[in-house]
């Protein structure tokens, strides 16, 4: 089966510049959970759903970030305009409904943003 | 979400086991204690969970004493592929779907 997809896998855009990042999750999986990743501050939850409908973002760090989920296999993330400080590793995770035992998120490969 | 503490990087050779110490003093009655490995330019990935006593699998072990405020995880015979980043984290089992919250994790580092 397919993992996570992710894309781009890599992005270098000018500062100012409109940015959108994209996810597909397992299929059947439920959850999604969009993360980021820097050396300063590690590894960062910015936004999760649940069932397409968004239950947390108090993560995304200020109004130029923006996610949905249209359906269940789609999900993006766009930063509008873009600024160097968000140059960072963005990661997509899923979870199936199933999953609370365990609680296993599964990660994609992750998109490396550069903001110059 | 109890708070963790792990050291920020540990130093090995191949051959010989590995043991990652996190502490977790305000562990609560409901929470599990999970650890994901990241490898370098990959997403993290779920390794081993446990409640109490010891939980043992392909991967890992992970021992958890009975006060449950520590936790180890122990990497046997290690190898220059075990180099990676090892996240612990604490929480109740949730509904499903609930957010992970990952702190600076261990950083491994296997020599030969």
């Amino acid at each position: 089966d397919a993992g996570v997809i992710q894309s781009p896998r890599h992005e270098v855009t000018e500062m100012g510049q409109e940015v959108t990042l994209r996810c597909k999750p397992i299929s059947g999986h439920n959850s999604l959970f969009w993360y980021r990743q820097t050396m300063m501050r590690g590894l960062e939850l910015l936004i999760y759903f649940n069932n397409n409908v968004p239950i947390d973002d108090s993560g995304m760090p200020e109004d130029r970030f923006s996610a949905k989920m249209p359906n269940a296999s789609f999900s993006t993330l766009k930063i509008q305009p873009s600024e160097p400080r968000d140059s960072a590793v963005y990661f997509c995770a899923s979870t199936p409904p199933t999953a609370h035992v365990y609680n296993e998120q599964f990660f994609g490969p992750g998109t490396r943003l550069t903001v110059l | 979400l109890a708070k963790t503490t792990q050291p920020i990087s540990m130093d090995s050779y191949e051959g010989q086991e590995v043991n990652i110490t996190c502490s977790h003093n305000n562990i609560a009655t409901n929470d599990y204690i999970t650890w994901y490995q990241q490898f370098p330019s990959q997403g993290p990935r779920f390794i081993i969970q446990g409640y109490k006593t010891k939980v043992t699998n392909e991967v890992a072990s992970l021992f958890i004493p009975a006060d449950r405020k520590s936790s180890t995880l122990s990497l046997p015979r290690v190898s220059l592929s075990d180099t990676a980043v090892y996240y612990c984290l604490v929480g109740d089992i949730p509904q499903a779907g609930t957010a992970l919250i990952f702190g600076k994790g261990t950083t491994l580092s296997v020599s030969s």
